[in-house]
């Protein structure tokens, strides 16, 4: 596609409910990012991957956040027994290849745990 | 450590005039490269202009120009002719011996007509 597509744009969860959100990368995108932004703060890295292999999962914050891409395109963030600590908007990016390492972000999931 | 420090939670600026967004880093590695993105409201992350550590220019995009100080390791954004338009967050980063990419906290924007 055109650009980084995420859906849903907005999700609202009851404590304890699962959740999965989805990343559409700009074709051909070889590396893909997950970020957590908190209201009013800095995007804080979650995970990485470049095509299927998830190579670097150190920021995500508990065993209960889990990330996949089997195909090497399409990505899903899962959050299992959501808590309020995380509501927040859920960030994608992806690079294209060798540069600058220039980010090419989707617009976000926001996620409302109540 | 790796580290993003914007000191500045909120800036105003006279439409037209030019304005310096505050970011210093911290890393070992000597190589990285410092980026700034600017997030509308809509919440969109734009990327804005890179810098290369062993860039030996400082690098400009149209009004946005970065100035590299690596001895001081600061990384400022100047924007300048502001706009209207120009009103948004905007985020320093940088990313080290890869592409693992960290943010600071931000820097809100004001431009006043």
């Amino acid at each position: 596609g055109a650009g980084v597509s995420q859906s849903p744009r907005y999700k609202v969860a009851k404590r304890g409910q699962d959740v999965a959100l989805r990343c559409d990368p700009i074709s051909g995108h070889v590396s893909l990012f997950w970020y957590q932004q908190a209201l009013g703060q800095g995007p804080e890295f979650l995970t990485y991957f470049q095509n299927e292999a998830q190579l670097d999962k150190s920021g995500l914050p508990s065993d209960r956040f889990f990330a996949e891409r089997p195909e090497g395109s399409v990505s899903t963030l899962k959050i299992q027994r959501t808590q309020q600590e995380d509501s927040a908007v859920y960030l994608c990016a992806s690079i294209g290849g060798p540069g600058t390492g220039e980010l090419f972000f989707g617009e976000g999931s926001r996620l409302t745990v109540l | 450590a790796q580290k993003i420090t914007q000191t500045q939670p909120g800036m105003f600026v006279q439409e037209k005039e030019a304005v310096t967004l505050d970011c210093t880093y911290d890393t070992s590695d000597p190589s990285y490269g410092l980026f700034w993105y600017k997030q509308p409201s809509s919440g969109e992350m734009i990327f804005l202009i890179y810098q290369g550590s062993y860039d030996q220019q400082n690098a400009t995009e149209g009004r946005y120009s970065l100035n590299f100080q690596k001895a001081r390791k600061s990384a400022n954004l100047v924007i300048s002719a502001s706009q209207l338009g120009d009103s948004a967050m905007y985020f320093c980063a940088m990313n080290t011996g890869g592409f693992k990419t960290i943010f600071g906290a931000g820097t809100r924007l004001f431009v006043k007509a």
